[in-house]
């Protein structure tokens, strides 16, 4: 069955240095990958999705890339601020094509 | 637009009881979830509907049943409430499959004691 791994411990960073997420998966070739930002209490909210014919994706500070042949996606935040703490989700597309496995998610701290 | 939204945002149920959780989107999309999340752990697919009238099960659909009759709405019903089931459930819907965003409601978060 897919398997999607993001490192379980938390990832504490000093502001202004830019933060990298990993979400490494088994078992699958996704069509695409989605990541999502989810604040204590409060449900997930989509950031960025690449596709797998795409190496790198750039939203403002955040970029993603993309490696089908290790099976693994990095998610970068540049110029990190405290108001990026939160956790956050890769998502990869069910073999099903109509939802989304969800990781359990990396948490991020960004000190002043 | 009010995108998402979920009710009730708490609720403590005894073992054995029932409740039906509510979902409404008002984006016009026709996918919709429903997911559990535990401590620590990623969301789970319960259940999940491509339109109105069709419904599908997820990754851990035991213990739940939903129906989608309209567009907007995508209750989640729990019969014979347990322990097991104590979690945060969140809702979502996307316009389409695959590459649309999902976009998720607050989440209702459940104790069964």
């Amino acid at each position: 069955s897919q398997k999607i791994e993001q490192n379980s411990e938390a990832l504490n960073i000093q502001e202004g240095k830019t933060a990298t997420l990993t979400c490494n998966y088994t078992n699958y070739s996704p069509a695409y990958l989605q990541w999502y930002r989810q604040d204590p209490g409060r449900g997930p909210v989509f950031l960025l999705l690449i596709r797998e014919n795409e190496k790198e994706k750039r939203k403002e500070r955040l970029k993603v890339t993309f490696d089908t042949t290790l099976k693994q996606s990095l998610f970068h935040i540049t110029a990190s601020q405290p108001a990026d703490s939160a956790t956050y989700l890769c998502a990869l597309d069910m073999s099903s094509g109509y939802a989304l496995n969800f990781g359990k998610g990396t948490s991020l701290l960004v000190t002043p | 637009n009010a995108g998402v939204t979920q009710t009730p945002k708490f609720r403590i149920l005894k073992i054995g009881q029932s409740m039906t959780l509510q979902c409404t989107q008002d984006m016009n999309h026709n996918y919709m979830y429903w997911y559990r999340q535990d401590p620590g752990m990623g969301l789970k697919l319960i259940y999940y509907s491509v339109g109105a009238g069709i419904t599908d099960k997820g990754e851990v659909p035991n213990g739940y049943n939903v129906s989608r009759s309209t567009t907007e709405d995508f209750p989640l019903r729990l019969e014979l409430a347990a322990p097991s089931q104590t979690s945060v459930y969140f809702c979502a819907s996307s316009y389409g499959r695959r590459t649309d965003e999902q976009y998720f409601g607050p989440g209702t978060r459940l104790t069964v004691t």
